[in-house]
């Protein structure tokens, strides 16, 4: 595997399930983040890893659960989620924090919350 | 408040011929990054170029070059040789200052036509 990987790459999930999104960095990157994509609106960044600690959240419901074990690995704990959910939701890891690295993105997973 | 405008939503060109996509930003700070990424259909969103702003020479990556209007606050992209596989969403990004978020645009849907 290369790059930044995503599992799974669909998702239908009822409202009151849980599941977990995973994102994988080979690159060596010490930093790693959560975005929302929906269709007509810019990316939202969700949650930023840097060396496994949380370094932004952006106001994210807490139906969301983010776990970061280690550099390489990024969950995404999702639970009693809404409609209004249902998105494609990209990892992405860089380098490092600073305004001056270029992320590199995952495939993404399709959620469809029902 | 840091923005970044993309006011073209769709484009189209034809192959081999030469297109610009427009962007705009808004940021206080002296010091950023500037990036467009691309997100073909099958979702991977992938760096195309970056550019510094202390640096006045525009980036070039091949057939994408970029034209930096420091001034004016304007970054466009220009595609040149369009080949079908340059169609995907475009996407402008920022990255200013002590800010660990790259703020984004909307994106533009480009479509290369054979």
């Amino acid at each position: 595997e290369t790059g930044v990987t995503q599992t799974p790459r669909h998702l239908v999930m009822g409202m009151t399930n849980k599941k977990s999104l995973k994102c994988e960095q080979h690159l060596g990157h010490n930093a790693m983040y959560w975005y929302k994509q929906s269709a007509k609106k810019p990316l939202e960044l969700m949650f930023v890893y840097s060396l496994e600690e949380r370094v932004e959240n952006n106001s994210v419901p807490s139906r969301f659960s983010p776990e970061c074990p280690n550099s390489s690995h990024l969950f995404l704990h999702l639970h009693t989620l809404q409609p209004e959910d249902s998105a494609l939701y990209l990892c992405a890891s860089s380098q490092g924090i600073t305004f001056s690295y270029e992320q590199y993105f995952g495939p993404g997973t399709r959620l469809t919350v029902t | 408040a840091q923005t970044v405008t993309q006011s073209q939503p769709e484009m189209s060109v034809q192959e081999a011929e030469t297109v610009t996509l427009s962007c705009t930003y808004d940021t206080s700070e002296n010091n950023y990054y500037l990036f467009w990424y691309k997100q073909p259909p099958s979702r991977q969103m992938i760096l195309v170029i970056r550019q510094e702003a202390y640096k006045q020479q525009n980036a070039t990556e091949n057939r994408f070059s970029v034209n930096f209007q420091k001034a004016a606050k304007s970054f466009s992209l220009k595609i040149s040789d369009s080949q079908l596989g340059d169609t995907a969403m475009y996407f402008c990004a920022l990255n200013a200052g002590n800010n660990r978020k790259l703020i984004w645009g909307l994106g533009t849907s480009l479509a290369v036509n054979p």
